[in-house]
């Protein structure tokens, strides 16, 4: 198993620009999430999916788009890149949403510089 | 609402020594309970977890027990090494619709041969 793919490790866009974060997982996981890591704010939730079709925002949504047409991809969308988002992206999974004991497997990150 | 803190780091320790990381959380009812490790470069991964009162975790020498009366769950760890180092991040598991993630603003270890 590959587990939790992301692609790519590093991007720089220009403030306007639009792009596609990609993640794909290959453990039949039905909860799929985003988290951008900023110094000193821990990981924020910037939406999540329980399911293909079934997506939902986190506490930081704005500014992102993502959707899930199959259970193993689950792409994030920069609409228009600003330099508020110059940040660390994960891209995280896990088997079910309705086991608060689950564990989330991570993939290794997006670093994104937008200026 | 849920939420945890964590001690601001960095913890600078030497090689061979006790370390403790201490974590406190709010969070209604009985939320699991987790320690997620980041080494450099890397995405997280899960160091522990504990899923009731006066669990304990463990793994790769690393303990931590879930404390309900105190809401806390530090990490231990008898004697730290330099492959240790590394960001440390607590974290609960609580349901509002799902059961999602909060984390803790993550602690940076570092340790010195």
């Amino acid at each position: 198993n590959a587990g939790v793919t992301q692609t790519p490790k590093f991007q720089v866009l220009k403030t306007g620009q639009s792009m596609t974060l990609q993640c794909a997982q290959d453990m039949n996981h039905e909860y799929m999430s985003w988290y951008r890591q900023d110094p000193g704010m821990g990981l924020r939730l910037i939406h999540y999916s329980v399911g293909a079709g079934i997506t939902d925002q986190g506490e930081v949504p704005n500014g992102y788009n993502v959707s899930r047409s199959t259970t193993e991809d689950f792409p994030l969308r920069l609409l228009s890149a600003a330099p508020s988002q110059t940040s660390v992206y994960f891209c995280a999974s896990r088997f079910t949403s309705y086991q608060p004991q689950e564990t989330q497997y991570f993939g290794p990150g997006t670093r994104l510089l937008v200026l | 609402g849920n939420s945890v803190t964590q001690m601001e780091g960095p913890v600078t320790l030497s090689e061979e020594a006790f370390l403790t990381i201490n974590c406190t959380y709010t969070a209604t009812g009985y939320p699991s309970l987790f320690w997620y490790v980041q080494y450099p470069g890397e995405g997280l991964q899960l160091l522990l977890k504990a899923t009731k009162a006066d669990d304990k975790g463990s793994n790769k020498g690393f303990e931590a027990t879930y404390r309900k009366e105190t809401t806390s769950f530090h990490l231990e760890k008898g004697s730290v090494q330099v492959s240790d180092s590394a960001v440390y991040f607590c974290a609960l598991s609580r349901a509002s619709g799902t059961y999602k993630y909060i984390f803790g603003t993550g602690t940076r270890l570092k340790v010195l041969a």
